[in-house]
């Protein structure tokens, strides 16, 4: 199993709205909606943003959102905060087995 | 509130045995979640290593699996993970966390994460 794939860095302004995607095949993005997306600050526990493709746990901001076209899942951040910079992974479940995406740092302007 | 903890030795010598608990409070290690382990290299991306239920037999990430053993003792309500064989590679900060329950496949919570490094 590859990884999925995430664009390396994605940056932008306060305010704007950024889109990280995360790609695989249809063999796990493509065939099962259990794709979740995770903050991650290194050295500090992943907190859970997103899960089902485009879930949001209470407490997390409804400025996080999420969806999947195909083989491509995505996560929005609309109204970017600084507080929003982190590393953001995305993992998909399929037959007993995880895969993450590569991670996308996300630069707030 | 679910909390986890993971616990061991942050040094391991090469060729030695990485060996790992996670301790779980506020809920019971028998409950019908799953216990994951997930490393993160230095400079790298996640990885998740393998997962365990109170029954039936562990999964692991193929790529590991030949070195990779997860337990669990209900008794003390913590899982374990042991990695043989151990290089430099194996270098990682390393998460317990559980799925399962409100968000399902997701990881809904996790340990704080312990960094294990392999030198000699």
């Amino acid at each position: 199993q590859s990884a999925l794939t995430q664009p390396a860095s994605v940056s932008g302004s306060p305010g704007q709205s950024i889109t990280i995607s995360c790609t695989g095949t249809s063999n796990d993005v493509g065939g099962y909606n259990y794709v979740s997306w995770y903050q991650h600050h290194p050295g500090k526990a992943p907190k859970l943003m997103i899960y089902d493709v485009s879930n949001r746990p209470s407490g997390v901001s409804n400025r996080f959102s999420g969806s999947k076209s195909g083989n491509t899942a995505s996560l929005t951040i609309s109204g970017l905060q600084t507080e929003d910079e982190a590393d953001y992974y995305c993992t998909s479940y399929t037959n007993d087995y995880y895969v993450f995406g590569t991670g996308t740092k996300v630069t707030v302007l | 509130q679910v909390q986890l903890q993971e616990s061991g030795p942050g040094l391991v010598k090469p060729s030695g045995t990485l060996s790992l608990t996670c301790a779980v409070s506020g809920g019971s290690i028998s409950s019908t979640n799953w216990w994951s382990w997930v490393r993160q290299p230095p400079g790298k991306g996640l990885e998740w290593i393998g997962e365990i239920f109170h029954r039936g037999s562990p999964n692991y990430n193929p790529s590991l699996k030949s070195r990779v053993t997860m337990s669990m003792d209900k008794s003390k309500n913590h899982f374990s993970l042991k990695v043989t064989s151990v290089t430099a590679a194996d270098t990682a900060f390393y998460y317990c966390a559980r799925a399962g329950g409100y968000y399902g496949s997701a990881f809904g919570y996790w340990g704080q994460g312990i960094l294990v490094t392999v030198s000699s």
